[in-house]
């Protein structure tokens, strides 16, 4: 596709259930990212991948929280036992790496997670 | 670990110029990216300093100073448009994951 693509783009959840995130990076693209965003706020980093390489996981807040990236393109993000806190905007972006520095990450439109 | 602080809110009127800050703290340093977001929407790219200087784009300018841990986005010739959220942000050393700020929220007056 154009961009990367999320789904779904609202996800409303009672607490307790689980939920997976889905994350299509564009086409080539080597890394990929999801980041936490809580209203009003900042974006937080929770996991990144980048080629075959191990995910960077440093930033997921809880062992309820895991991703993967099968093939090298699409990831899914999965939350466990969902609670309230987490309810925010989830987004993912990719980006092509190379040997520049700037790193662009391109973003999709995100998931809104409501946890009731 | 990295942290970087940028003001919460800056308001200024079409047609001014108006500049954000961003002082970083960081174990590695790999370049000042900046974002945009409007509400609701996704982060987009501005602009992206790797060494010291001024990059302009368009309306659009960044600056960078290493040895102040400092930089900024000014943004000239301002319109309704630019009311939006601007994240600053840093690579970690030695790979992709990247720190954003807080925000700058910017509220543009006619």
């Amino acid at each position: 596709g154009a961009g990367v693509s999320q789904s779904p783009s609202n996800k409303v959840t009672e607490k307790g259930k689980d939920v997976e995130l889905r994350c299509d990076p564009i086409s080539g693209h080597t890394a990929l990212y999801w980041y936490r965003q809580s209203l009003g706020q900042g974006l937080e980093f929770l996991i990144y991948f980048q080629g075959n390489s191990a995910p960077d996981k440093s930033g997921l807040p809880s062992d309820r929280f895991s991703a993967e990236r099968t093939g090298g393109s699409v990831s899914t993000l999965t939350i466990q036992r969902t609670q309230q806190e987490d309810s925010a905007v989830y987004l993912c972006a990719s980006s092509l790496t190379t040997a520049s520095a700037k790193n662009i990450q391109y973003f999709g439109a995100g998931t809104r997670l409501s946890v009731l | 670990g990295q942290s970087l602080e940028q003001p919460s809110e800056v308001t200024a009127v079409e047609g001014a110029i108006v500049q954000i800050n961003c002082t970083y703290q960081t174990s590695g340093f790999y370049g000042l990216s900046w974002y945009q977001q409007h509400d609701g929407g996704a982060p987009t790219f501005l602009s992206y300093n790797g060494l010291d200087g001024l990059e302009e784009t368009g309306r659009f300018s960044s600056f960078l100073s290493r040895s102040d841990s400092y930089g900024y986005l000014l943004l000239q010739e301002l319109q309704m448009k630019d009311s939006a959220s601007y994240f600053c942000a840093v690579r970690d050393q030695g790979g992709f994951k990247t720190i954003f700020g807080a925000g700058t929220r910017l509220f543009v007056k006619a």
